[in-house]
């Protein structure tokens, strides 16, 4: 079965550098949810797409935008990089906004700030 | 706020053992999902059990088992026969609904290493 396929799934940049991450949800699922996990921190919720129109945000710095395509793609777009930036992002798809179902979880782009 | 507070930080034990991993959350919220993921070293996410607020009953998959006890706002997650590779990162959530999608509330997770 199709999964949630993140791109890349490594990555370094410098510090104040520029980064996109990529999130391509299961087909027929309409909610996208972007996660960042710090290193031995627990996953936080950054902000959610529904139907591509942005539908809650949590603790995303100013600094990172994303939006939902109209295929359904997402990305994370992430400006003057910080060293705290360093982190696993992962990006969950569910149908229904998650009401019938779990998310479903990529394997995380691993960011790394240098 | 949702929370929730997995208050052993790190569990050691040996093969064959049984393990419980504690889970204690918050929410007003009458309707409400509960899960446990398990996070290998290598990183992913792996889902392991989604339960309704309303669904008290205690769940068994293989050596997984699960008991959800509403009246003390406990889920908590057992392990029997352990084994090596269960040694991994585990982590409680709680799914919150807001603008419309269910965005997970995750504890500080429960990180098990399993000794040959």
């Amino acid at each position: 079965a199709a999964g949630v396929i993140q791109s890349p799934r490594h990555l370094i940049k410098e510090k104040r550098e520029t980064a996109t991450l990529k999130c391509y949800p299961i087909p027929r699922h309409d909610t996208v949810y972007w996660y960042q996990q710090g290193p031995g921190q627990d996953p936080q919720f950054l902000i959610s797409f529904y139907e591509k129109m942005q539908s809650d945000k949590g603790s995303i710095p100013d600094r990172f935008s994303a939006q939902q395509f109209s295929d359904y793609h997402s990305e994370l777009n992430m400006s003057s990089l910080e060293l705290g930036d360093s982190a696993l992002y992962f990006c969950a798809s569910s149908p229904d906004r998650g009401r019938r179902t779990e998310a479903f979880f990529g394997q995380g782009t691993r960011l790394t700030v240098v | 706020a949702q929370k929730v507070t997995q208050a052993q930080t790190e569990i050691s034990v040996v093969e064959k053992e049984d393990v419980t991993l504690d889970c204690v959350y918050e929410t007003r919220d009458t309707t409400y999902y509960l899960f446990w993921y398990k996070q290998p070293p290598s990183g992913e996410l792996v889902f392991l059990i989604r339960r309704n607020s309303f669904d008290e009953q205690n769940e068994i998959s293989g050596r997984y088992s699960w008991n959800f006890q509403k009246s003390t706002s406990s889920f908590n997650f057992t392990i029997t026969a352990s084994q090596v590779v269960d040694s991994a990162v585990y982590f409680c959530a709680l799914s919150e609904a807001s603008g419309g999608s269910e965005k997970l509330v995750f504890g500080k997770g429960t990180k098990l290493t399993v000794n040959p």
